[in-house]
Parts: C-alpha cells; sequence; structure tokens
C-alpha cells in the first residue's frame, strides 16, 4: 500500500476563497483523522469518523470548517470562507485498532497558506 | 484543557549524548500512550509506544519510562545521532472505545556533531 495519500501538497489561496483538502486512507483501515499543525497550537484533531461516519468533530474551530467521507476510500475537509488564520499544516490518518494500541499512519500533509 | 504535556519544547544535544523528553497526562482513563517522530516536510510515524502494564520499553536506542502514578512519561535516546534530529511528539489514548490520539506540543531536537 502507497500509505496515506493527500492532495494538494501546498495551497496558496486568497482570504474568502474556497479550499478542498483530499485525503485517500490506507486501504482496511476503519478510522480516519484530520488534524491540523501550527507551531502555536501543535497538532490539533479537527474531526474523526468510523466506517465513514463522523464520530467526534468538537475540533473543528467553526462552521467554516467541514468534511465528509462518501466512501472508504476518500475524505474531504473544505474551508469556506477561508481566512489567513487557517493557514497551517493539515494532516490525515487512517488507522486498524486493534485493541492492543491503535497506530495512526498519516499523510504528508497539505500546507496551506491563506493570503 | 491541554490533556497531554510535553517538554521541553526544544533540545539540543551533542552526538552521542542522551535526548530525554517529558510528558504528562490528566485523563487516567488514557491507557496507550506512543510517541511519534516526525521529519520537516513529513507526518508523523509512530517510534514507540508502551501500556501503562509496564515501566519501561525499550527499543534499540529509544526506551519509554513509564509512571503511572505520577501520571508521567519520558523518552530516553539513547547514543543520540544527527540523524535523530526531528520533532518528536507523545500521544496518548485509550485502547478501547474513542481511539483518537491527544498530542503533546511536540519537541524539536537537534542533534549536533
Amino acid at each position: 500500500d502507497a500509505g496515506v495519500i493527500q492532495s494538494p501538497r501546498h495551497e496558496v489561496t486568497e482570504m474568502g476563497q474556497e479550499v478542498t483538502l483530499r485525503c485517500k486512507p490506507i486501504s482496511g483501515h476503519d478510522y480516519l483523522f484530520w488534524y491540523r499543525q501550527t507551531m502555536m497550537r501543535g497538532l490539533e484533531l479537527l474531526i474523526y469518523f468510523n466506517n465513514n461516519v463522523p464520530i467526534d468533530d468538537s475540533g473543528m474551530p467553526e462552521d467554516r470548517f467541514s468534511a465528509k467521507m462518501p466512501n472508504a476510500s476518500f475524505s474531504t475537509l473544505k474551508i469556506q470562507p477561508s481566512e489567513p488564520r487557517d493557514s497551517a499544516v493539515y494532516f490525515c490518518a487512517s488507522s486498524f485498532p486493534t485493541g492492543k494500541g491503535t497506530e495512526a499512519f498519516f499523510g504528508q500533509g497539505t500546507r496551506l497558506t491563506v493570503v | 484543557q491541554q490533556q497531554v504535556k510535553q517538554s521541553p519544547q526544544s533540545l539540543i544535544v551533542q552526538k552521542g549524548g542522551i535526548s530525554i523528553i517529558n510528558c504528562a497526562y490528566e485523563n487516567t482513563a488514557f491507557d496507550y500512550f506512543p510517541w511519534y517522530q516526525q521529519f520537516p516536510g513529513k507526518g508523523p510515524a509512530l517510534l514507540i509506544a508502551i501500556r501503562p502494564d509496564v515501566s519501561e520499553k525499550k527499543e534499540g536506542r529509544f526506551t519509554i519510562s513509564f509512571n503511572k502514578s505520577a501520571k508521567q512519561f519520558s523518552l530516553h535516546i539513547m547514543d543520540s545521532q544527527p540523524g535523530d534530529s526531528a520533532t518528536y511528539f507523545c500521544a496518548a489514548s485509550r485502547r478501547a472505545g474513542s481511539y483518537q490520539l491527544t498530542f503533546g506540543k511536540g519537541t524539536k531536537l537537534s542533534v549536533i556533531p
């Protein structure tokens, strides 16, 4: 497997524009997580899915953020409208918990810059 | 409320020295404590993990020490090498139920020759 695949790797957009980040999890993993990484706040969990169903979205900062997982192999994180304070690296991760502890496999991230 | 506190924020160690990173947690329901390693431009990757039924776990030059009563755990990197230079995150989760990881804020380790 190629691992968790995120696209695009880099995104520069103007304030007010819609941004869509994409993620393909590892096949067979039934948990998918979206994280945001900034220097100030570190790695923050935004939302996670189990079997394509959103379980906890309490980390989503505002209604401008939304996430979907239409099937087991694809998820999107959308920001509309985007603001400069949304600039960060966004990571998608997937896992298959075994009961002994779960290893989250991260993608390479999308570096978002909102100007 | 930050549930996992990590220190130091940055660390500089000479090659061959010991790097020590500390974490403390608050939620006693946590029962799985992994450490992740992140290189620039990459996503975090699992390095080593421990469950609270043991006080220490060693994998090569990397050791986790765990103190359940103090709710603290630490990562020791023996014989630190320049290739170990990266950002290290401690994390905590529950093995059953919610599997989400709560991360510390990270420690940027620089190993100088």
